[in-house]
This record gives structure tokens, C-alpha cells and sequence, in this order.
């Protein structure tokens, strides 16, 4: 039983437009979730985060909103570049000590 | 360089054949995990360890062990390998208080079982 969905398995936008990524989880209990990612051959990065007492936190051009009520996670990224082509991963986790990964989802932004 | 370095970062191997691979890191960090990575499925952990001497199982253990006896490495071992643990794995590490959260990741090691 996945406790963490990415639905969509890519994602393809056009450069300077808006890309959002989503992710819905079933556990109430999670109470940090986090965005990662990734390149081809690399490991894994850490994007963006938010604790369960938020509902939105910005970084640059990253801003990830969270829905409790609808145990739903979003990452917007304005405006999109073709280096943000990628696979992102969101990710939950209960008091620092496991995290939980989605499917991921692979962001192709076409210049 | 703050990084978390893996060993080896290819490997194939044969059915029942004992293998660890090295995880390093030198950022200080209590906290370490190993995670794999399948088609579909995502990043799953197999085990973290929130400081030396203390480690816990992750989603999924079997087939795995650990050992934390110094704070920067947290090797991985595969007493029998079987082809159900083909797949990518990464090494992590973060500070805590965050710990699993906002957590390093190193390069990754390919590892196939015939």
C-alpha cells in the first residue's frame, strides 16, 4: 500500500510557463514532507520542504503548497527552465526519522 | 566537498555471493539511510541509523544488514544475494534535528545479481 502517489509519471511543459507537480498521501501521521530532484546518473537532491503546520513555503522560483485536508502536496515551479528537466520526487516523513518516496515524476521542459 | 561517496558505484555479482558496499560520509551527520531504487516504485529504505550504534529497519529490510560503529559510515551487506535485489541504491545522510529530512544523497551504486 503506497502511503505516498505521484499519478502522473511525466510532465511536459513549455519553458517560462508554470509546471506543477502533484502528490497526495494517505498517512496522517506524516508531519514533514519534502521535494526531491533527480538527474540521470546522480543521487537524489533536496529541493524544498514544509512541516504540517504550513501551508505554503517559497523558495525562488519553487513554492510548495500543502493541503491537509486533502492530504495533497504540490510543487509549482515559475518560471520553468530547461534544467529543471528532471525527476522529482516528493517525499513525507514522521519526526525526522523516515521518509517515505513517492514514484516520482519526470519533468521535461521544452525549450 | 561536503559529499557521500559509495563503493563500488557498479557491480555485478552471482546468486548467494556476500557483497557490502561502503558508505562514507564527511559532513558529520548523525543521521544515515540506505535507500533502493526500482521501476515505479520509487525510493524505498532499507535501513536508517539515527546515530553510531543505533540502527532500525526501514520499509524493507529483509535480505539486508547494517552496522554503524563510527559516525561517518554505514556499509551495507548483502549476506545472500538474491536477483530480486537488483536495483539502484543510494546512501544518505542528513543533520539533525531534521535527520530524514533534508538528507544527502550519494551517486548511487548499480547492482546487478545473476
Amino acid at each position: 500500500d503506497q502511503q505516498v502517489k505521484q499519478n502522473s509519471p511525466s510532465l511536459s511543459v513549455q519553458e517560462g510557463r508554470i509546471s506543477i507537480l502533484n502528490c497526495d498521501y494517505t498517512n496522517s501521521m506524516f508531519d514533514y514532507f519534502l521535494w526531491y530532484k533527480k538527474y540521470p546518473a546522480e543521487g537524489p537532491t533536496f529541493l524544498i520542504s514544509i512541516s504540517s503546520i504550513k501551508d505554503k513555503n517559497e523558495d525562488g522560483r519553487f513554492t510548495v503548497f500543502l493541503n491537509k485536508s486533502a492530504k495533497h502536496l504540490s510543487l509549482h515551479i515559475v518560471p520553468s527552465q530547461p534544467g529543471d528537466s528532471a525527476v522529482y520526487f516528493c517525499a513525507a516523513g514522521v519526526h525526522a526519522r523516515q521518509l517515505t518516496f513517492g514514484s516520482g515524476t519526470q519533468l521535461t521542459v521544452l525549450p | 566537498e561536503a559529499q557521500v561517496t559509495q563503493n563500488p558505484r557498479y557491480l555485478i555479482t552471482v546468486t548467494g555471493k556476500k557483497l557490502t558496499v561502503t558508505c562514507s560520509q564527511n559532513m558529520n551527520h548523525e543521521y544515515m539511510s540506505w535507500y533502493r531504487q526500482d521501476p515505479g516504485l520509487g525510493l524505498r529504505q532499507i535501513y536508517y541509523s539515527m546515530n553510531v550504534e543505533v540502527t532500525d529497519k526501514g520499509d524493507v529490510p529483509e535480505g539486508y544488514k547494517v552496522s554503524r560503529k563510527e559516525k561517518r559510515n554505514f556499509p551495507l551487506i548483502l549476506e545472500s544475494p538474491s536477483p530480486n535485489q537488483t536495483s539502484l541504491y543510494f546512501c544518505a545522510s542528513g543533520h539533525r534535528p531534521r535527520g530524514a529530512g533534508e538528507q544527502f544523497f550519494g551517486p548511487g551504486t548499480r547492482l546487478t545479481v545473476l
